[in-house]
């Protein structure tokens, strides 16, 4: 069982809806990430929090908007998206930026985009 | 900037017996991280096992062992004993170490493009 939750674990929408991913973990984490993976490849960094802040923006565009409610929780709003940006989304925590400790992932999140 | 180079697309194994993957990896820093981590076709990534480069000793989780070379900035994956539950996606992985003014680069983690492993029944 992971500790890093994903929700929908599936998801399908078209280009001009609005749907958001959700990840939570109670780790105690303070820093999360969200990432992009395309099949065979690795996973592409697009965003991290640390201490809720974002504190990473790999040039990722504006029709992806992340957010941090929380320590535990982190969502990824997504409007207007195109059918490249299908792929699975994952999300991981780490106990916080100073520390040596590895990233936990999550289960991911398999968006289709029609 | 760092960059980390799987060599292998594919590799495969009988299973019981013995897989060594190969990453190896460029950077100018003295003090960071390897990891490898494994995805299953159930697609969590797992982290596997864990190297700091100001260990000299190589790390080892049961069946999993690393060859760090740090001169040659190598860094392999042995697994001993394969089973059919090894079969996955493995991701060579490299951090480095947060420093202050720099906190956040220490989150970023950089991966090879993956080495597909196969195991054999």
């Amino acid at each position: 069982d992971t500790e890093v939750t994903q929700t929908p674990k599936h998801l399908v929408m078209g280009m001009t809806n609005k749907k958001s991913l959700k990840c939570e973990q109670h780790m105690g984490h303070r820093a999360m990430y969200w990432y992009k993976q395309k099949a065979k490849k690795p996973p592409e960094l697009m965003f991290v929090y640390s201490y809720e802040k974002l504190s990473i923006n790999e040039s990722v565009p504006s029709r992806f908007s992340p957010e941090c409610p929380n320590s535990s929780l982190l969502n990824l709003h997504l409007h207007a998206l195109q059918p490249e940006d299908s792929a699975l989304y994952l999300c991981a925590s780490s106990q916080d930026p100073s520390r040596r400790q590895p990233q936990h992932f999550g289960d991911g999140t398999r968006l289709s985009i029609l | 900037a760092q960059t980390v180079t799987q060599s292998q697309p594919e590799m495969s194994v009988q299973e019981a017996e013995t897989v060594t993957l190969s990453c190896t990896y460029d950077t100018s820093e003295s003090d960071y991280y390897l990891f490898w981590y494994k995805q299953p076709p159930s697609r969590q990534m797992i982290l596997v096992i864990r190297q700091e480069a100001y260990k000299q000793q190589n790390a080892t989780e049961n069946r999993f062992s690393v060859n760090f070379q740090k001169a040659a900035k190598s860094f392999s994956l042995k697994i001993s004993d394969s089973q059919l539950g090894d079969a996955a996606m493995y991701f060579c992985a490299y951090r480095s170490t947060p420093s202050l003014g720099a906190m956040e680069y220490g989150n970023k983690l950089v991966f090879g493009a993956g080495t597909i492993l196969r195991v054999k029944s």
